[in-house]
């Protein structure tokens, strides 16, 4: 079965440093990737999608995404965290040929002042 | 555009009871999710639709649980009877087309507590 692996269910970063949230796949066939965020008592939004036109995939409040395939990795990344990114993130992955998303376990970051 | 709509946003009710949850997607859209998000398990799909036609029920725990999509602006996912293990936030979540890389578009969730 198909499965999505956040490593790490909590990552805590400085304001200002670098963010880098890990997510590898497991489908042998191109996947569709996305990255959710979803802030408390909300609903997930849509961070980025991956959808094999490029590599390397920006997406909004400044996150980044890249898509690795040797490594089957497609991993989260931010130059400089802000407070307001303390959030909960979310990889997932489309299941084979149908529209059902695979999501990770969630990775929760925290950015101190 | 407004986005995907929930209601009720938090509800409380003792076990046994009947429990309704609804959900109006975005329009246009002509798929609809519904999932539930608990700390032991993540979120979980719990059934989708396609043009108003349940394609997956999978994931639905158990008879207890049963969803319905009159028309294309609503949907419901129902509980009966309801169970403190149900206690949960549930999310539907819609989308358009065939193409997969089509983002969900989740709503804001209901928080379901079973007493």
């Amino acid at each position: 079965a198909q499965s999505v692996t956040q490593l790490g269910s909590h990552v805590s970063v400085s304001e200002g440093a670098l963010v880098l949230l890990r997510c590898n796949y497991s489908s042998s066939v191109p996947p569709y990737l996305f990255w959710y965020v979803q802030y408390p008592n909300q609903g997930l939004q849509l961070l980025l999608k991956y959808t094999s036109a490029a590599t390397l995939v920006k997406g909004i409040n400044g996150f980044e995404a890249e898509f690795k395939k040797s490594e089957t990795s497609f991993h989260l990344t931010k130059p400089s965290a802000h407070m307001s990114d303390a959030a909960e993130y979310f990889c997932a992955e489309t299941q084979g040929g149908s529209e059902k998303l695979v999501f990770g376990k969630g990775t929760k970051l925290t950015v101190n002042p | 555009d407004a986005g995907v709509i929930q209601s009720p946003r938090h509800e409380v009710t003792e076990m046994g009871q009947e429990v309704t949850l609804r959900c109006k997607p975005i329009s246009g859209h002509d798929y609809l999710f519904w999932y539930r998000q608990t700390m032991m398990r993540g979120l979980e799909l719990l059934i989708y639709f396609n043009n108003n036609v349940p394609i997956d029920d999978s994931g639905m725990p158990e008879d207890r649980f049963s969803a319905k999509m009159p028309n294309a602006s609503f949907s419901t996912l129902k509980i009966q009877p309801s169970e403190p293990r149900d206690s949960a936030v549930y999310f539907c979540a819609s989308s358009r087309g065939r193409d997969r890389n089509q983002p969900q578009h989740f709503g804001d969730g209901t928080r379901l507590s079973i007493l």
